[in-house]
């Protein structure tokens, strides 16, 4: 068990519809981050937060947004979903301030299903 | 940005032999090389790192080597027991423009261990 946290493990939805992912890194962590994993984009880096504040971006859709909250938890918000958004979206979190060389422990994630 | 090239995607060897993954990067920035190991319905968990400050580091049965001239890394693992059966993720990280990036990720070796 990594100590991080997410929620709801599985999500079934339609196209077209808005769903909220959301993740408690480990305890003492300040950075969250988020990833995408599908079959055939591999694992994705989406976006970093740090301490309530973006830090870093990765390949995230302008459809798909995210917020950390001053409990330092997380949350994924998906919009207009799309068949193609169906995958495994994981959170990971680390202590430091987004140093690079830092380690990321990674959540269970939630399985989203689009119909 | 950042590219992970990863081989072999599968790779299956005898309970008791060793096995070798190897990845390139094509980044010189990046400084810091985890592995992480995923089980069939979990987040991904690390294993072992590496920091580009050094060139190999060892953890019981699993070693990992780096050569930063040559941009590639490799994780070694001897002794191979079942429980090793999984899929197996290699991944860089280092600064990009001012600010902290997540992982990029290789796609993955399928690693089955055979009694």
């Amino acid at each position: 068990d990594s100590g991080v946290t997410q929620t709801p493990k599985h999500l079934i939805t339609a196209t077209g519809q808005r769903v909220t992912l959301r993740c408690s890194p480990r305890s003492g962590d300040l950075s969250v981050y988020w990833y995408q994993q599908s079959l055939d984009q591999g694992l994705q880096f989406l976006i970093q937060y740090y301490n309530g504040e973006e830090r870093a971006k990765g390949n995230i859709l302008e459809r798909f947004s995210a917020q950390q909250f001053p409990d330092l938890h997380s949350e994924l918000n998906l919009s207009s979903l799309e068949l193609g958004d169906s995958a495994l979206y994981f959170c990971a979190s680390s202590a430091s301030p987004g140093d690079s060389t830092d380690t990321q422990y990674f959540g269970p994630g939630t399985r989203l299903t689009v119909l | 940005g950042e590219n992970v090239e990863q081989h072999p995607s599968t790779l299956s060897v005898q309970e008791g032999d060793s096995a070798v993954i190897k990845c390139t990067y094509s980044d010189s920035a990046s400084n810091y090389f985890p592995w992480y190991k995923q089980e069939l319905g979990k987040g991904p968990q690390l294993i072992i790192d590496i920091r580009s400050n050094v060139g190999e580091k060892k953890d019981q049965r699993i070693a990992v080597t780096l050569n930063k001239t040559a941009k590639h890394f490799s994780l070694h693992i001897t002794e191979t027991q079942p429980e090793d059966s999984a899929v197996y993720f290699c991944a860089a990280s280092g600064y990009s423009g001012g600010g902290a990036d997540g992982l990029t990720f290789g796609k993955g070796t399928h690693l089955i261990i055979q009694p």
